[in-house]
């Protein structure tokens, strides 16, 4: 089973503030990797695929990079409603596994 | 509009069974491979199983290997997860959700039900 890691637990933030975040793998997934936003007593959302590709309807703001077992997840800007937990999930491998996310909490 | 709807989700002692169910609606559910994904009370993601657009390709977590089966039915658009010999770490909000295929590779979960809760307690 691929282990997924993700960096750090929690981050403050102030609106306007750029963000990143880390998720590593425990081997490699190669491209393979999608991050989820998730707010509570919602379903996650998908936000990007294929570790850098955003999914329809994802703002710019947010962008993906990384290959192999290392990858990280960027907000620039901010907005009130990004606060949320994220998740990054491999789908190199079965079983499909998730990292434990990050949540992003306004300072 | 795409629409996932979970429901069978209720309290059941641990030793029990249930069954739930996923209507799917708005897109091509025959063409796709879906997932039952869960989430423990204030706790992550866990992919719990994944079964192909033919019932071909199926998937557990270890976790619940040898305990839950993954059905569907495509004439009705539904997905199902028989659960039996319940536990108590079963506990969780289940969501149903599709693996959206890309160039024909499977590229993450697109669409979310809005999950149905199991709680398994006496």
């Amino acid at each position: 089973e691929i282990v997924m890691t993700q960096s750090p637990a929690t981050l403050s933030v102030s609106p306007g503030e750029s963000v990143t975040f880390s998720c590593r793998a425990s081997q490699t997934v190669l491209s393979n990797l999608a991050w989820y936003q998730q707010k509570p007593g919602q379903a996650p959302r998908l936000l990007i695929y294929r570790a850098s590709t955003r999914a329809t309807g994802i703002p710019d703001r947010f962008s993906g990079s990384g290959y192999g077992s290392q990858f990280t997840l960027t907000i620039s800007s901010l907005q009130s409603e990004d606060f949320a937990v994220y998740y990054c999930q491999q789908y190199s491998n079965w079983p499909r596994t998730f990292g434990p996310g990050t949540k992003v909490d306004i300072k | 509009e795409v629409q996932l709807v979970e429901s069978g989700g209720g309290l059941v002692k641990p030793g029990g069974s249930l069954r739930l169910s996923c209507a799917a609606s708005g897109f091509t559910f025959s063409s796709s491979t879906m997932n039952w994904i869960r989430q423990a009370p204030g706790k992550g993601l866990e992919w719990v199983s994944s079964i192909s657009s033919r019932s071909d390709y199926i998937y557990y977590a270890d976790s619940v290997k040898g305990r839950f089966t993954i059905s569907r039915h495509n004439a009705k658009n539904s997905l199902y997860l028989e659960m039996n010999s319940l536990r108590a770490e079963d506990t969780a909000v289940y969501y149903c959700a599709r693996e959206v295929s890309i160039f024909e590779v499977l590229s993450g979960f697109d669409y979310w039900g809005q999950g149905t809760l199991l709680t398994v307690s006496s």
